[in-house]
């Protein structure tokens, strides 16, 4: 079945520091999403990526889809303590509304 | 609040009792999700709902497991004959109808079967 792999598993920055998070995918996927957990809450949406080399920004975020729909990155300019949280990017396959997980990649930021 | 919710927020139970969860979607969304997340995973697709149509279970759901949407709006969980590996937070989710819908979620249930 599908996979999705992210890496790194744990991130420790300073804060200022730039931080990305990557994601792989063992199929080509119809939809890319990244949530972002809080300690001790939920996953909150952050960003949806449809199309092949697409490139999104929200602030410091700059989100992008590979060419070939199967990878992902997460990229967060001059980090904030405000950013401490795992972020988890989720795939999905046309044919199915469910989202499959990667495992996220938890960022904590020296202050 | 119009967001998701879901009761109750912690369970603790003993193996071998039943458990129910609900989840209150927000108030528009026709699409519901379960799944579920433990200790430094991401969260696990259980299974969805079109309304009340259940259009899709995870092979995770064993058949100790049931959910329902009796009429399209709330939704349950329900894990019977528990086991230590059921313990874990059971998320909700909720959108609207259409391909890829951004979902919302709940702040989940925190079950610990002892």
């Amino acid at each position: 079945g599908q996979q999705v792999m992210q890496i790194p598993q744990y991130q420790h920055v300073q804060e200022g520091e730039d931080f990305t998070t990557y994601c792989n995918s063992s199929t080509t996927l119809s939809n890319i999403q990244w949530y972002k957990q809080r300690p001790g809450g939920h996953p909150v949406f952050l960003i949806q990526l449809v199309k092949s080399g697409e490139v999104k920004k929200q602030k410091r975020l700059t989100f992008q889809f590979g060419e070939a729909k199967k990878n992902s990155s997460l990229h967060i300019t001059a980090t904030q303590t405000t950013d401490v949280g795992t972020y988890f990017c989720a795939g999905g396959e046309g044919g199915s509304e469910k989202l499959v997980f990667g495992k996220g990649t938890k960022l904590t930021v020296n202050p | 609040d119009t967001g998701v919710s879901q009761n109750p927020r912690h369970k603790i139970t003993k193996r071998g009792q039943n458990v129910t969860f609900r989840c209150d979607p927000i108030s528009e969304h026709n699409r519901l999700y379960w799944y579920r997340q433990t200790l430094g995973q991401g969260p696990e697709f259980l299974t969805y709902f079109q309304n009340e149509a259940q259009l899709e279970k995870s092979r995770l759901l064993s058949d100790r497991f049931s959910a329902e949407r009796p009429k399209g709006s709330f939704s349950t969980l329900e894990i019977q004959r528990t086991e230590q590996g059921d313990s874990a937070m059971y998320l909700c989710a909720s959108s609207l109808g259409g391909v890829w819908q951004t979902q919302y979620f709940g702040p989940g249930t925190r079950l610990l079967v002892l």
